[in-house]
Formats: C-alpha cells, sequence, structure tokens
C-alpha cells in the first residue's frame, strides 16, 4: 500500500543541524510532488517546503527559507528536509506527504518529531 | 504568508449542520479555485476531505463541502455526528501554500 516513512528527527540545541528523511513505497514517486509540512505542539500546521517530481521548482516557506533545503532521490524513493541554524520555534512535528495537482495533500506519514532546546 | 483565520472553535449537536469560515486575501483565498480541507483526529496525520473548493476525494462522506466566495471560503458539515469532532484546517495553494489557523469541531 502507498507508505510514507518519516526518519532522522531528534534533540538538538539550538543553531544546530539535522536531516530528515522520508521514505516511500507503494507508488511512482517520481511522478509525484512532495511536501514537508510541521506541527509545533498544540499548534496548528504549518507547511515548509515542496519540490516537484523533477526536483526543479522548489518552494519554502519564509520562515525556513535561507536555513532549510528539500531535495529527494527519485531512485531510492526518498524524500529529505537538511535543517540547519535551528531555532526553538523550528520545534515540531515534520510530516513528509504527497501532492496531487492544484496542491492537495492526499498522503501523509506519520510524523517525526524535531525537538530543539535553548 | 499569513495564516488564513478560522474560527477557534465551533460546536453542534449530532444531526445539526456546522459551517467552518476560512478567511483570506485575495493573493490566496481569493486568487484561485485551490482551496482545501484536511481533518485531524488528536494523535493522527491530517486527512483530505475537500480539495479545489468543493470536490471530495473518494471515500469522503458527502455530508463534507466547500464553497468559496471572495476572498472566504466554508466546510460545512451536515448531520454532524460523533466521528466528526476533530481539527479542521483550509489550505490554501498559489506557488506556495499556507494553511489556516484551524478550527476545532465539537459534537455536543
Amino acid at each position: 500500500q502507498v507508505q510514507l516513512v518519516e526518519s532522522g528527527g531528534g534533540l538538538v540545541k539550538a543553531g544546530g543541524s539535522l536531516r530528515l528523511s522520508c521514505a516511500a513505497s507503494g507508488f511512482t514517486f517520481s511522478d509525484y510532488y512532495m511536501s514537508w509540512i510541521r506541527q509545533a505542539p498544540g499548534k496548528g500546521l504549518e507547511w515548509v517546503s515542496y519540490i516537484t517530481a523533477s526536483g526543479d521548482p522548489i518552494y519554502y516557506a519564509d520562515s525556513v527559507k535561507g536555513r532549510f533545503t528539500i531535495s529527494r532521490d527519485n531512485a531510492k524513493n526518498s524524500l529529505y528536509l537538511q535543517m540547519n541554524s535551528l531555532r526553538v520555534e523550528d520545534t515540531a512535528v515534520y510530516y513528509c506527504a504527497r501532492d496531487l495537482e492544484g496542491g492537495r495533500t492526499d498522503v501523509w506519514g506519520q510524523g517525526t518529531t524535531v525537538t530543539i532546546s535553548s | 504568508q499569513s495564516a488564513l483565520t478560522q474560527p477557534a472553535s465551533v460546536s453542534g449537536s449530532p444531526g445539526q449542520s456546522i459551517t467552518v469560515s476560512c478567511t483570506g486575501t485575495s493573493s490566496d483565498v481569493g486568487s484561485y479555485k485551490l482551496v482545501s480541507w484536511y481533518q485531524q483526529h488528536p494523535g493522527n496525520a491530517p486527512k483530505l476531505i475537500i480539495y479545489e473548493v468543493s470536490k471530495r476525494p473518494s471515500g469522503v462522506s458527502n455530508r463534507f463541502s466547500g464553497s468559496k466566495s471572495g476572498n472566504a471560503a466554508s466546510l460545512t458539515i451536515s448531520g454532524l455526528q460523533a466521528e466528526d469532532e476533530a481539527d479542521y484546517y483550509c489550505c490554501s495553494y498559489a506557488d506556495t501554500r499556507v494553511f489556516g489557523t484551524g478550527t476545532k469541531v465539537t459534537v455536543l
């Protein structure tokens, strides 16, 4: 079945870095746009970034632009999020998600938790 | 990229209809017919329930419907059921994407 599995979350000090990964299975990964979406504890959803099927173009939320980098490896059916210069406010559950045309997200992973300490 | 505005909470009795509003600007909600809605139960990932303003994915109950007028979109849940108690988020898509602030729907 269609599945997205995130990994790489953890506890990091402010200013540090983390790399999240998302393993996709059950569908032709290279055909789809993919997104990262996060949710801070007790808060709402916040779109972080998305990448087109070919890897270009790429879009970021203003809150992460210049600090986060999204990438994909279609040969490995994997999506990544390199997060640098992390801030306390980046603490959240990070979801990997599959996008369909029109910007709708039809498949979500279970999420990976990122905690940034001060 | 300011979050779209939703009421913090909406409640209704079983069998009633409720509407959740989502207000944006002419740059997001008002520009395109690309508004979607997600339902999220506690501890779970969100689930797509409406896309392109008013379309329902396969398998989603027809008790859920969406509409848009100007810079505001709406989600209506008719025949409210206990299982509809959840958080609901609107989302507008252009080159970037912006979510709403979220609405907690309570079934009394």
